[in-house]
């Protein structure tokens, strides 16, 4: 069955350092994948989204992932974090299924961005 | 151009009661799919409309149902609520069905307590 690992539910990083966010997808076919964003209250936010072509995929307020096919992986980076980046992070891959779209999600990284 | 827009943003119910969410997608975009969102269970799929009809179901109880009008505006409905419904409710909308390579948008969600 197809799934997605987020295996570190919360992750601290001082402002200015790197960021790498783990995401491990378990599909059989093509996956198409996402990250969102949610700050508190908030709903989920597009940051990239990775469909075919280029593995490295760049996206939105300076974050980048990688897709790696033999590791089944999609992790998601930032050269340099900003405090407004702390949130909540979410991996996610396309299934197809009834004809219908379903995105099927991770648990979700806490981001905790120490000044 | 407006992204998803739901309504209400937050809502207090009483056990046993009813509700009923919105959800206006994107302009031009047919499909619209709503998700739960709880702490203990994360992300889940409820179900997905297109074209005024559902094309996907998650593993929710009958309890839950949803429609889509002829606008694309869709709606989606709890009956005889229970304490473990309290939940965000997130409305998604996207282009195409059964696509792939289709990029899913999210509104800021429907925060529902029940009491």
């Amino acid at each position: 069955a197809q799934s997605v690992t987020q295996p570190d539910i919360h992750i601290t990083v001082s402002e200015g350092a790197s960021l790498e966010l783990r995401c491990n997808y378990s599909y059989g076919a093509t996956p198409y994948l996402f990250w969102y964003v949610q700050s508190p209250g908030q709903g989920l936010q597009l940051l990239l989204k990775y469909f075919s072509g280029d593995t490295l995929v760049q996206g939105i307020k300076g974050f980048e992932a990688e897709f790696k096919r033999s590791q089944s992986s999609f992790n998601l980076r930032k050269p340099s974090v900003h405090w407004s980046d702390a949130a909540e992070y979410f991996c996610a891959v396309w299934i197809l299924t009834g004809g219908g779209n379903k995105l099927t999600f991770g648990t979700g990284t806490q981001l905790k961005v120490e000044l | 151009k407006a992204g998803v827009t739901q309504t209400p943003r937050y809502l207090i119910k009483t056990r046993g009661q009813q509700v009923t969410l919105s959800c206006s997608p994107i302009s031009g975009h047919r499909s619209v799919s709503w998700y739960q969102q709880t702490p203990g269970q994360g992300l889940q799929f409820l179900f997905e409309y297109f074209s005024e009809t559902q094309r996907n179901k998650g593993n929710f109880p009958g309890r839950f149902s949803g429609r889509q009008f002829s606008n694309s505006r869709s709606e989606m409905n709890v009956s005889t609520l229970e304490l473990g419904d309290s939940a965000l409710y997130l409305c998604a909308s996207s282009l195409y069905l059964g696509q792939g390579g289709n990029t899913i948008y999210f509104g800021e969600g429907s925060w529902l307590t029940v009491v």
